[in-house]
């Protein structure tokens, strides 16, 4: 079945330090990508998505491209801040079942030390 | 901006309860879904709604049951609280996909305690 494998965390940076954060995932067909962040006590909020191969979504200076040859979608940033401290979560649609419903990650959570 | 308000940031109840979780959408979309988070099992899906008193069990939708009598409205109904489903909740909404895959919109959570 679908199913979306993220890295675990959770993952420690300096501020400045470049980010990278692995999603792989398993779908039927070509669905749209998405990542999603959460700060903390919050909710999800869409950080960036990808609706076909080769696309890049961007916000915020996080980046991440839909490799449909590797079925990857790599969150990435340059350089993090203190800010960006939350957790990710790489999402992708069940098109299968036509409801809306979408497939987590287990997400990762991010910490970025001064 | 799609707004999707949850009616309680924080809520204690005692256990035996009958706990209601409220949620509006101001999209007009057709899909409605309840989370609940743990720490280290991620997101899990409760129920779902793709229309008016439509409704679907999510993947843990034991002690749970839901409403949703107004497209804008979704609610959560805890039967008789039980000190396991202290959790966060989150409600989310989504339009219909057409086939393509749409993300969801989500509210800001419900952190809620039984005692």
């Amino acid at each position: 079945g679908d199913s979306v494998t993220q890295m675990e965390g959770p993952v420690t940076l300096s501020e400045e330090a470049f980010l990278t954060i692995n999603c792989t995932y398993t779908a039927t067909g070509y669905p749209s990508l998405f990542w999603y962040v959460q700060y903390p006590g919050e909710g999800l909020q869409l950080l960036l998505k990808a609706t076909k191969a080769d696309d890049k979504g961007s916000n915020k200076g996080f980046e991440a491209t839909y490799r449909k040859e590797t079925t990857s979608f790599h969150l990435e940033k340059g350089s993090v801040q203190v800010s960006d401290s939350a957790v990710y979560f790489c999402a992708l649609p069940l098109l299968s079942s036509n409801t809306g419903k979408l497939i987590f990650g287990q997400g990762t959570t991010l910490q970025v030390k001064p | 901006d799609v707004k999707v308000t949850q009616s309680s940031r924080y809520l204690v109840k005692r256990t035996g309860e009958k706990v209601f979780l409220e949620c509006v959408q101001d999209m007009d979309h057709e899909n409605m879904f309840w989370y609940r988070q743990d720490p280290g099992l991620g997101l899990r899906l409760i129920y779902f709604s793709y229309d008016v008193k439509m409704k679907e069990k999510g993947d843990i939708p034991e002690g749970y049951s839901v409403s949703r009598e107004k497209k804008e409205r979704f609610s959560l109904i805890l039967e008789s609280a039980s000190t396991n489903q202290t959790s966060m909740y989150l409600c989310a909404s989504s339009p219909w996909t057409g086939g393509v895959g749409q993300p969801q919109h989500f509210g800001d959570g419900t952190r809620l305690s039984i005692l």
